[in-house]
């Protein structure tokens, strides 16, 4: 069975522009959830997805958004890029709706912001 | 805020060496305590998990060791080797979300 792929796997971009990033999980997962990682504050929960439907947020700025799509695939975009949103993004799919469920991690999307 | 806290940040083992990473929660809600172990370049994995109506897990070398009424939880790798080498997380998450919240991580070197 093939792992949670995430694409790109790298990006650069510049102050003020937008960017969306994708992720395909694990064939049979319905449930997929968005992670930051930064140094500093380590991996912070973004989102969560299940059935096309956001069942959770974290505390994060209305810039960061997401949306899944009927075959579980989805994708996150964050607008007017800031500095501080440079970050390895990670997703993490699973079987059920429950975090309590193995969550598998795809290997990330590296963004630096310049 | 930091839901769960996590030390110690770094910890250097000999090889053969027993690894202890200590975690604590805030959250009485939390039901679900797993570990991850990240390498560079990838994604966290499950080590290994637990739920508090036990103390304690074996899988292994890996342990986990939980204190429900200190709201504490501890990983122990057994005879730690150079390949152990990595960034461990611990999380919790339960209640009413479905969220997992991560430890700061602790980087771990095991030398030859």
């Amino acid at each position: 069975k093939a792992g949670v792929t995430q694409t790109p796997r790298y990006l650069i971009k510049t102050r003020g522009q937008q960017v969306t990033l994708s992720c395909s999980p694990i064939s049979g997962h319905r449930s997929v959830s968005w992670y930051q990682q930064t140094p500093g504050q380590g991996l912070q929960f973004l989102f969560e997805y299940f059935s096309e439907t956001q069942r959770n947020k974290g505390n994060f700025p209305g810039r960061f958004s997401g949306r899944q799509f009927s075959n579980s695939r989805s994708e996150m975009n964050v607008s007017t890029l800031e500095l501080g949103d440079s970050a390895l993004y990670l997703c993490a799919s699973s079987s059920q709706g429950d975090s309590r469920n193995e969550q598998f991690f795809g290997p990330g999307t590296r963004l630096t912001v310049l | 805020q930091q839901q769960v806290k996590q030390s110690p940040q770094s910890l250097i083992v000999q090889k053969g060496g027993i690894s202890i990473i200590n975690c604590a929660y805030e959250n009485t809600a939390f039901d679900y305590f797993p570990w991850y172990q990240q390498f560079p370049g990838k994604g966290p994995a499950l080590l290994i998990a637990i739920r508090p109506d036990v103390s304690e897990k074996k899988e292994g070398r890996f342990t986990i060791s939980f204190n429900k009424s200190a709201k504490q939880f501890s990983l122990h790798i057994m005879d730690s080797q150079p390949g152990d080498s990595a960034t461990y997380f611990c999380a919790a998450s339960g209640g009413s979300g479905y969220a997992l919240n991560f430890g700061k991580g602790t980087s771990l070197l095991v030398t030859p």
